[in-house]
C-alpha cells in the first residue's frame, strides 16, 4: 500500500517562498509513475498544481507555471514543491498524491498540511 | 485549459435515494474523466477512474457514465457514509489536469 506524507512549514510570510516535501513509502519515485500536487483553499474546490516524472520531466499549472518548481530526490524516496513570491491567495491545505498510469487518476494521496501565508 | 463544470453545486437528499451528479467538460475528453469523494479533513478518496471504471473497495452503489463532454455519477440508494463532497477532474489534457467545483451532498 503506497503511503504519502508531506512535511513543511505551516506559516510562510508573504512574498516569500513555500516549500514541502512528500515522502513516499509502499513505492518508488523512480518507478514509472507521476506524482503530483493538490491544492485547496480553505473552504474551496481543489487546485492541480503541477507533477513529476520519475525521468524529472514536470507538467505545471500554467497559472502557476512561474511560481512553481517540483523535484524529486530518489535517494530519498520523495519529492518536493517549491512556490514562490506567496501571497495570501496561497493560503491552502497542500496534498501530494500519486497520479496513476493509464487514466492518470489520483488514486493515492497524502493526508495534507496546512499552509498559511501571513506575517 | 479544460474548464469543469459540476451540477449541482449542492444537493439535499435522504438516506436511500438516488443522485446524480453532471460534470460538462469545455471541450471533449473522451472518457478521461475520474470522480473523488472528499469528507471535511481528510483528502479526497477516488470513486470512479476513466468515466465508468470502479476504484477497488469502492460501493457498487457508486457508478459512472458519459463520453465526450458530458459525464454523470450515480449513487444508487444513498448511504449516511456518502454525505461528502464529490469531485469531477478531466485526464485528457496533461498540460493541465482540471477538477469541477464540486457538489455537496447534504442531508435532507
Amino acid at each position: 500500500q503506497v503511503q504519502l506524507q508531506e512535511s513543511g512549514p505551516g506559516l510562510v510570510k508573504p512574498s516569500g517562498t513555500l516549500s514541502l516535501t512528500c515522502a513516499v513509502s509502499g513505492g518508488s519515485t523512480s518507478s514509472s509513475i507521476w506524482w503530483g500536487w493538490v491544492r485547496q483553499p480553505p473552504g474551496k474546490g481543489l487546485e492541480w498544481i503541477g507533477d513529476i516524472y520519475h525521468s524529472g520531466s514536470t507538467n505545471y499549472n500554467p497559472s502557476l507555471k512561474s511560481r512553481v518548481t517540483i523535484s524529486a530526490d530518489k535517494s530519498k524516496n520523495q519529492f518536493s514543491l517549491k512556490l514562490t513570491s506567496v501571497t495570501a491567495a496561497d493560503t491552502a491545505v497542500y496534498y501530494c498524491a500519486r497520479l496513476s498510469s493509464g487514466y492518470s487518476v489520483f488514486d493515492f494521496w497524502g493526508q495534507g498540511t496546512l499552509v498559511t501565508v501571513s506575517s | 485549459d479544460i474548464l469543469m463544470t459540476q451540477s449541482p453545486s449542492s444537493l439535499s437528499a435522504s438516506v436511500g435515494d438516488r443522485v446524480t451528479i453532471t460534470c460538462r467538460a469545455s471541450q471533449s475528453i473522451s472518457s478521461y474523466l475520474n470522480w473523488y469523494q472528499q469528507k471535511p479533513g481528510k483528502a479526497p478518496k477516488v470513486l470512479i477512474y476513466g468515466t465508468s471504471n470502479l476504484q477497488s473497495g469502492v460501493p457498487s452503489r457508486f457508478s459512472g457514465s458519459g463520453s465526450g463532454t458530458d459525464f454523470t455519477l450515480t449513487i444508487s440508494g444513498l448511504q449516511p457514509e456518502d454525505f461528502a463532497t464529490y469531485y469531477c477532474q478531466q485526464s485528457y489534457s496533461n498540460l493541465g489536469w482540471t477538477f469541477g467545483q464540486g457538489t455537496k451532498v447534504e442531508i435532507k
